[in-house]
Protein backbone atom coordinates (compact mmCIF):
# COMPACT_ATOMS: atom_id res chain seq x y z
CA UNK A 1 0.00 0.00 0.00
CA UNK A 2 1.95 2.93 -1.15
CA UNK A 3 1.57 6.64 0.35
CA UNK A 4 3.28 8.57 2.82
CA UNK A 5 3.87 8.26 6.63
CA UNK A 6 5.11 10.65 9.18
CA UNK A 7 5.66 10.21 12.77
CA UNK A 8 4.97 10.70 15.73
CA UNK A 9 1.30 12.40 14.80
CA UNK A 10 1.84 14.42 17.98
CA UNK A 11 4.79 15.85 19.50
CA UNK A 12 5.53 18.07 22.61
CA UNK A 13 9.04 19.54 22.85
CA UNK A 14 10.41 21.43 25.67
CA UNK A 15 11.97 24.52 25.68
CA UNK A 16 15.48 24.38 24.08
CA UNK A 17 15.15 20.83 23.20
CA UNK A 18 15.45 20.13 19.70
CA UNK A 19 13.26 17.35 17.94
CA UNK A 20 13.12 15.22 14.69
CA UNK A 21 9.85 14.68 12.45
CA UNK A 22 9.83 11.56 10.08
CA UNK A 23 8.83 11.60 6.70
CA UNK A 24 9.32 8.18 4.56
CA UNK A 25 7.60 8.01 1.18
CA UNK A 26 7.46 4.07 -0.95
CA UNK A 27 5.86 6.17 -3.91
CA UNK A 28 9.59 6.22 -5.49
CA UNK A 29 9.11 9.94 -5.89
CA UNK A 30 11.86 11.67 -6.21
CA UNK A 31 10.95 14.89 -4.92
CA UNK A 32 10.08 15.70 -1.14
CA UNK A 33 8.66 18.77 0.71
CA UNK A 34 8.52 20.20 4.55
CA UNK A 35 5.75 22.52 5.03
CA UNK A 36 4.37 24.09 8.09
CA UNK A 37 0.80 25.32 8.45
CA UNK A 38 -0.73 27.48 11.61
CA UNK A 39 -4.61 28.45 12.26
CA UNK A 40 -6.14 30.40 9.47
CA UNK A 41 -2.77 30.38 7.41
CA UNK A 42 -2.06 28.83 3.60
CA UNK A 43 1.46 26.20 3.93
CA UNK A 44 5.00 27.92 4.45
CA UNK A 45 7.58 25.79 2.67
CA UNK A 46 10.53 24.82 5.06
CA UNK A 47 12.89 22.79 2.91
CA UNK A 48 12.79 20.46 -0.20
CA UNK A 49 14.49 17.94 -1.76
CA UNK A 50 14.45 17.05 -5.59
CA UNK A 51 17.46 14.55 -5.74
CA UNK A 52 19.12 12.47 -2.65
CA UNK A 53 21.80 14.31 -0.67
CA UNK A 54 20.19 17.32 -2.29
CA UNK A 55 18.22 20.14 -0.22
CA UNK A 56 17.59 23.94 -0.67
CA UNK A 57 15.87 26.33 1.74
CA UNK A 58 11.88 27.05 1.39
CA UNK A 59 11.27 30.74 2.47
CA UNK A 60 10.99 29.58 6.86
CA UNK A 61 13.84 27.62 7.04
CA UNK A 62 15.49 29.48 9.61
CA UNK A 63 15.90 26.94 12.94
CA UNK A 64 15.14 23.73 10.73
CA UNK A 65 17.34 21.36 9.21
CA UNK A 66 17.21 18.44 7.01
CA UNK A 67 18.85 15.55 5.65
CA UNK A 68 18.08 13.21 2.36
CA UNK A 69 20.42 10.24 2.29
CA UNK A 70 17.59 7.87 1.55
CA UNK A 71 15.08 8.63 -2.00
CA UNK A 72 12.41 7.38 0.89
CA UNK A 73 13.48 9.57 3.55
CA UNK A 74 13.07 13.43 4.31
CA UNK A 75 13.48 13.54 8.37
CA UNK A 76 13.04 17.58 9.80
CA UNK A 77 14.56 18.44 12.52
CA UNK A 78 13.19 21.13 14.85
CA UNK A 79 16.35 22.83 16.64
CA UNK A 80 15.82 25.31 19.58
CA UNK A 81 17.08 28.27 16.79
CA UNK A 82 13.11 27.99 16.15
CA UNK A 83 11.39 30.42 18.33
CA UNK A 84 7.68 29.16 17.87
CA UNK A 85 7.50 25.80 16.53
CA UNK A 86 3.85 25.19 17.83
CA UNK A 87 2.26 24.55 13.99
CA UNK A 88 1.25 21.70 12.31
CA UNK A 89 4.12 19.79 10.00
CA UNK A 90 3.29 18.86 6.78
CA UNK A 91 5.38 16.30 4.38
CA UNK A 92 4.60 16.24 1.16
CA UNK A 93 6.12 14.09 -2.42
CA UNK A 94 5.72 14.68 -5.94
CA UNK A 95 4.97 12.95 -9.07
CA UNK A 96 4.10 14.77 -12.84
CA UNK A 97 3.62 17.63 -10.84
CA UNK A 98 1.11 16.67 -8.47
CA UNK A 99 2.05 16.89 -4.87
CA UNK A 100 0.60 14.62 -2.28
CA UNK A 101 0.67 15.04 1.86
CA UNK A 102 1.10 12.68 4.53
CA UNK A 103 -0.90 12.97 7.49
CA UNK A 104 0.96 15.74 9.28
CA UNK A 105 2.46 16.30 12.86
CA UNK A 106 1.32 18.20 15.33
CA UNK A 107 3.90 19.81 17.05
CA UNK A 108 3.43 21.82 20.98
CA UNK A 109 5.99 23.37 22.76
CA UNK A 110 5.55 22.79 26.46
CA UNK B 1 6.45 37.47 -5.10
CA UNK B 2 4.11 34.93 -6.05
CA UNK B 3 0.43 35.10 -4.75
CA UNK B 4 -2.25 32.91 -4.76
CA UNK B 5 -5.35 35.08 -3.47
CA UNK B 6 -8.57 33.59 -1.69
CA UNK B 7 -11.72 34.27 -0.03
CA UNK B 8 -11.01 33.07 3.60
CA UNK B 9 -15.03 32.74 4.18
CA UNK B 10 -16.50 30.94 5.70
CA UNK B 11 -18.46 30.19 2.70
CA UNK B 12 -22.39 28.84 3.71
CA UNK B 13 -24.21 26.72 1.03
CA UNK B 14 -27.49 24.82 1.92
CA UNK B 15 -27.30 20.69 1.46
CA UNK B 16 -27.75 20.19 -2.35
CA UNK B 17 -26.57 23.41 -3.88
CA UNK B 18 -23.76 24.52 -5.86
CA UNK B 19 -20.82 25.73 -4.18
CA UNK B 20 -18.31 27.54 -5.76
CA UNK B 21 -15.03 28.82 -4.81
CA UNK B 22 -12.63 31.31 -6.42
CA UNK B 23 -8.94 31.67 -6.12
CA UNK B 24 -6.75 34.38 -8.22
CA UNK B 25 -3.22 34.16 -8.83
CA UNK B 26 -0.34 36.89 -9.60
CA UNK B 27 1.70 35.00 -11.50
CA UNK B 28 1.05 35.04 -15.59
CA UNK B 29 3.72 32.07 -15.64
CA UNK B 30 1.81 29.61 -13.75
CA UNK B 31 0.96 26.71 -16.46
CA UNK B 32 -0.56 24.02 -13.25
CA UNK B 33 -3.22 24.47 -10.79
CA UNK B 34 -4.54 22.36 -7.90
CA UNK B 35 -7.58 22.44 -5.54
CA UNK B 36 -6.71 20.61 -2.22
CA UNK B 37 -9.55 19.89 0.52
CA UNK B 38 -8.47 19.72 3.80
CA UNK B 39 -10.66 18.76 7.15
CA UNK B 40 -10.26 19.90 10.53
CA UNK B 41 -7.05 18.40 11.90
CA UNK B 42 -6.07 16.48 8.45
CA UNK B 43 -4.01 17.06 6.04
CA UNK B 44 -4.87 18.41 2.32
CA UNK B 45 -6.06 15.78 -0.09
CA UNK B 46 -5.66 16.23 -3.79
CA UNK B 47 -8.80 16.62 -5.62
CA UNK B 48 -8.64 18.26 -8.89
CA UNK B 49 -5.51 19.54 -11.21
CA UNK B 50 -6.33 21.34 -14.34
CA UNK B 51 -3.89 22.81 -16.92
CA UNK B 52 -5.48 24.09 -19.64
CA UNK B 53 -8.04 26.73 -20.42
CA UNK B 54 -11.85 25.58 -19.87
CA UNK B 55 -13.66 23.33 -17.52
CA UNK B 56 -12.69 19.87 -16.38
CA UNK B 57 -15.25 17.62 -14.23
CA UNK B 58 -14.92 15.01 -12.23
CA UNK B 59 -17.99 13.44 -10.73
CA UNK B 60 -19.79 16.42 -8.60
CA UNK B 61 -15.89 18.67 -8.71
CA UNK B 62 -15.80 21.10 -12.00
CA UNK B 63 -12.53 23.18 -12.01
CA UNK B 64 -12.78 25.87 -14.47
CA UNK B 65 -9.54 27.81 -15.33
CA UNK B 66 -9.00 31.39 -17.38
CA UNK B 67 -5.24 31.92 -17.76
CA UNK B 68 -6.01 35.19 -19.21
CA UNK B 69 -8.27 36.50 -16.24
CA UNK B 70 -5.54 34.54 -13.85
CA UNK B 71 -8.23 32.64 -12.13
CA UNK B 72 -9.60 29.59 -11.13
CA UNK B 73 -12.90 28.02 -9.68
CA UNK B 74 -13.98 24.93 -8.20
CA UNK B 75 -17.48 24.03 -8.78
CA UNK B 76 -19.32 21.29 -5.91
CA UNK B 77 -22.76 19.94 -7.38
CA UNK B 78 -25.34 18.81 -5.12
CA UNK B 79 -23.18 19.80 -1.98
CA UNK B 80 -23.00 17.56 1.45
CA UNK B 81 -22.42 18.14 4.72
CA UNK B 82 -19.45 15.60 4.20
CA UNK B 83 -17.91 18.51 1.74
CA UNK B 84 -17.29 20.91 4.75
CA UNK B 85 -13.89 21.62 4.88
CA UNK B 86 -11.01 24.29 4.13
CA UNK B 87 -10.75 24.18 0.52
CA UNK B 88 -7.09 25.47 -1.26
CA UNK B 89 -6.03 26.46 -4.08
CA UNK B 90 -2.12 25.92 -5.50
CA UNK B 91 -0.58 27.18 -8.25
CA UNK B 92 2.87 26.04 -10.13
CA UNK B 93 4.97 26.90 -13.20
CA UNK B 94 6.02 25.02 -16.18
CA UNK B 95 9.74 23.35 -15.65
CA UNK B 96 12.40 23.40 -13.28
CA UNK B 97 11.64 23.12 -9.93
CA UNK B 98 7.97 22.07 -8.69
CA UNK B 99 7.40 24.47 -5.84
CA UNK B 100 3.65 25.44 -5.81
CA UNK B 101 2.41 28.36 -3.69
CA UNK B 102 -0.54 28.11 -2.13
CA UNK B 103 -3.32 30.24 -1.43
CA UNK B 104 -4.81 30.42 2.51
CA UNK B 105 -8.19 28.28 1.96
CA UNK B 106 -11.88 29.33 2.06
CA UNK B 107 -13.52 27.53 4.58
CA UNK B 108 -16.66 25.61 3.02
CA UNK B 109 -19.86 24.77 5.84
CA UNK B 110 -22.80 22.88 3.81
CA UNK B 111 -25.79 23.22 6.14
CA UNK B 112 -28.60 20.45 6.24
Amino acid sequence: DGGITQSPKYLFRKEGQNVTLSCEQNLNHDAMYWYRQDPGQGLRLIYYSQIVNDFQKGDIAEGYSVSREKKESFPLTVTSAQKNPTAFYLCASTTYNEQFFGPGTRLTVL
Amino acid sequence: QKEVEQNSGPLSVPEGAIASLNCTYSDRGSQSFFWYRQYSGKSPELIMSIYSNGDKEDGRFTAQLNKASQYVSLLIRDSQPSDSATYLCAVSASGGSYIPTFGRGTSLIVHP
